[in-house]
């Protein structure tokens, strides 16, 4: 199993340019999440989806939109990229519930982008 | 905004030592609180986590404490080595069949051990 695989590992984009971030998980996972991660403010969740053909919004989503038309992929896009979207992007999957609680988040390695 | 305050936000332990890691929370509809563990260029992973329905919860040198009344909960690192030094990260999730994607997430602890 290769897990949660993202794509690319860096990417560098110059103001304005649009780009997607890829994320395929194997494990049947049905809720998927885009977050990403600044220093000093932990893991921020941008858009999440429940199910295949689902979207929503999370803490962060402008700037930002997603689409997952396939149960195991789930596609962040940027449209019109800005300095303040460099980050490092981690998509992660979850069942919904495991033994009636909160299921663990299963992480990607991430995307390191840099807006210019 | 719901949140989760972690300290402190860097720690530097001795090899052998004992690290902690504290996290509070505001809501009381929480009901899993895991800790992740990330390194350098990778994405955080799962370490250990503890329902409320209990005050603490081992696995090997890693130990959750958790304390209902206070709203607060800890990761103990007992024998600290160096190949622990990572970012840790406290994380809450709530209750109801709609949590699991609200959970949230402390702005993590890099901890690092002295050899």
């Amino acid at each position: 199993n290769a897990g949660v695989t993202q794509t690319p590992k860096f990417r560098v984009l110059k103001t304005g340019q649009s780009m997607t971030l890829l994320c395929a998980q194997d494990m049947n996972h049905e809720y998927m999440y885009w977050y990403r991660q600044d220093p000093g403010m932990g893991l921020r969740l941008i858009h999440y989806s429940v199910g295949e053909g689902t979207t929503a919004k999370g803490e962060v989503p402008d700037g930002y939109n997603v689409s997952r038309l396939k149960k195991q992929n789930f596609l962040l896009g940027l449209e019109s990229a800005a300095p303040s979207q460099t980050s490092v992007y981690f998509c992660a999957s979850s069942y919904s519930r495991y033994r009636g609680r909160g299921a663990p988040l299963h992480f990607g390695n991430g995307t390191r982008l840099t807006v210019t | 905004q719901q949140q989760v305050k972690q300290s402190p936000q860097s720690l530097i332990v001795q090899k052998g030592g004992i690290s902690i890691i504290n996290c509070a929370y505001e809501n009381t509809a929480f009901d899993y609180f895991p800790w992740y563990q990330q390194f350098p260029g990778k994405g955080p992973a799962l370490l250990i986590a503890i329902r409320p329905d209990v005050s603490e919860k081992k696995e090997g040198r890693f130990t959750i404490s958790f304390n209902k009344s206070a709203k607060q909960f800890s990761l103990h690192i007992m024998d600290s080595q160096p190949g622990d030094s990572a970012t840790y990260f406290c994380a809450a999730s709530p209750q109801g069949t709609s949590g699991t994607y609200k959970y949230i997430f402390g702005t993590g602890t890099r901890l690092k051990v002295l050899a």
